[in-house]
């Protein structure tokens, strides 16, 4: 059974850092693109960052670019989000998500990010 | 890479189809035919329902179908049951590697 398990979400002040974590299990990770995707409370869903199998290739939205690096550890079975300069925009619940088939056919729970004062 | 544009809110009763659009542009939605829908139970994870435009993942319904005209691609749910009430999302490969996602649509049963 495939399972994605996020973990390190926190309240982190504005300009603050935080490392995300996706513990992967049940299939092969290096075979698969990992995606980082958010939810601001009560709206829609935002594609953040995706990384290519063996970490060689990582893109992101605008937004994210210079704050935000995505990588991973096929090893650990793990990939991650290293965030800085957080800012109150950034507040979301942080989903992790195996990419297939040019879509997320897997996601896990979420990991709740909180900038704030 | 702007969003993907959806309506709020759709609604059917039991046993109806009703049909979702997401409107793009040239960019996103018409230029790729990487189009997929999610459903999204309140406080649950998103699940994909569709990819490729038209292909449904194994154990989705076949109550569920997709389809793309130009820049507009569509989700229809026919049969609708209760436990399709839900929100769904577009979502399409924009190019130079990013991708976008619609605003949602919350889908009641009536």
């Amino acid at each position: 059974e495939v399972q994605l398990v996020e973990s390190g979400g926190d309240l982190v002040q504005p300009g603050g850092s935080l490392r995300l974590s996706c513990a992967a299990s049940g299939f092969t990770f290096s075979d698969y693109w990992m995606s980082w995707v958010r939810q601001a409370p009560g709206k829609g869903l935002e594609w953040v960052a995706n990384i290519r199998r063996d970490g060689s290739t990582k893109n992101y939205v605008d937004s994210a670019k210079g704050r935000f690096t995505i990588s991973r550890d096929n090893a650990k079975n793990s990939v991650y989000l290293q965030m800085n300069s957080l800012r109150v925009e950034d507040t979301a619940l942080y989903y992790c998500a195996r990419e297939d088939n040019w879509s997320r056919n897997y996601w896990g729970q979420g990991t709740l990010v909180t900038v704030s004062s | 890479q702007s969003a993907l544009t959806q309506p709020p809110s759709a609604s059917g009763s039991p046993g109806q189809s009703v049909t979702i659009s997401c409107t793009g542009t040239s960019s996103d939605i018409g230029g790729y035919d990487y189009v997929s829908w999610y459903q999204q139970h309140p406080g649950k994870a998103p699940k994909l329902m569709i990819y490729y435009v038209t292909k449904r993942p194994s154990g989705v319904p076949d109550r569920f179908s997709g389809s793309k005209s130009g820049n507009t691609a569509s989700l229809t749910v026919s049969g609708l049951q209760a436990e399709d009430e839900a929100d769904y999302y577009c979502s399409s490969f924009a190019g130079s590697a990013n991708w976008v996602f619609g605003g949602g649509t919350k889908l009641t049963v009536l």
